[in-house]
């Protein structure tokens, strides 16, 4: 089947822009979470949907904002741009939901799309 | 709160000697610890997953990771590294009461297999 998939991949910006990144998670996946991920702080979580709704959500600025359609599709946008933002901007999708005997939907493992590359000029 | 250490940014191996990535963590209750692969420009890929059971949990193409409760540890292996294994390593933890799409990842390792 087919597995993350991530729009654009690659994008180049300028300070006080704004970029909408997309992400289709594998077909029955319910739950997109996305991280950024710099040489400097490694890879962070942003947030994460589920049944379109945010559930959890990681030390970002307000700038930074995520939604979820009923197809489980996922954007995040991040507004008015910074140079720090450059990043790889991955998003992960998971069936939270786990089969008998995996230990719990803790155990459910994320599948990462090949990520957004941002530059931000 | 959880956290996840890679002591070595780059471990130097050569091509068929064996290979350890290392990785400890710190939880409150019982992690759920998981091994990552990154080739670049690429996203990152699943390696292999400790849930509970077994110490010794067995992976994608040939990795193999001990989990060691005393000290906290979960140190990815292989038998015999190859030139291809070149790229960057991440250990992440959940703790198992926690059902959501956040990992705690470590800061990576780069692997580098030299023929």
């Amino acid at each position: 089947k087919a597995g993350v998939t991530q729009t654009p991949r690659y994008l180049i910006k300028t300070r006080g822009q704004q970029v909408t990144l997309s992400c289709s998670p594998i077909s029955g996946h319910r739950s997109v979470s996305w991280y950024q991920q710099t040489p400097g702080q490694g890879l962070q979580f942003l947030f994460e949907y589920f049944s379109e709704t945010q559930r959890n959500k990681g030390n970002f600025p307000g700038r930074f904002s995520g939604r979820q359609f009923s197809n489980s599709r996922s954007e995040m946008n991040v507004s008015t741009l910074e140079l720090g933002d450059s990043a790889l901007y991955l998003c992960a999708s998971s069936f939270p939901r786990a089969a008998a005997g995996t230990g719990g939907s803790g155990a459910n493992v994320l599948t990462f799309g090949a990520g957004s590359r941002l530059t931000v000029l | 709160a959880q956290s996840v250490a890679q002591p070595e940014d780059q471990v130097n191996v050569a091509e068929g000697n064996p290979l350890t990535v290392k990785c400890t963590y710190s939880v409150s209750g019982n992690p759920y610890l998981f091994w990552y692969v990154q080739y670049p420009n690429r996203g990152l890929q699943f390696l292999l997953k400790y849930i509970t059971g077994d110490n010794l949990v067995k992976g994608s193409y040939g990795f193999e990771a001990e989990f060691n409760k005393s000290q906290t540890s979960f140190h990815l292996k292989k038998p015999s590294a190859l030139v291809s294994d070149s790229a960057l390593y991440f250990c992440a933890v959940r703790e198992e009461i926690f059902n959501t799409g956040k990992l705690i990842f470590g800061q990576g390792t780069t692997l580098q297999v030299k023929p």
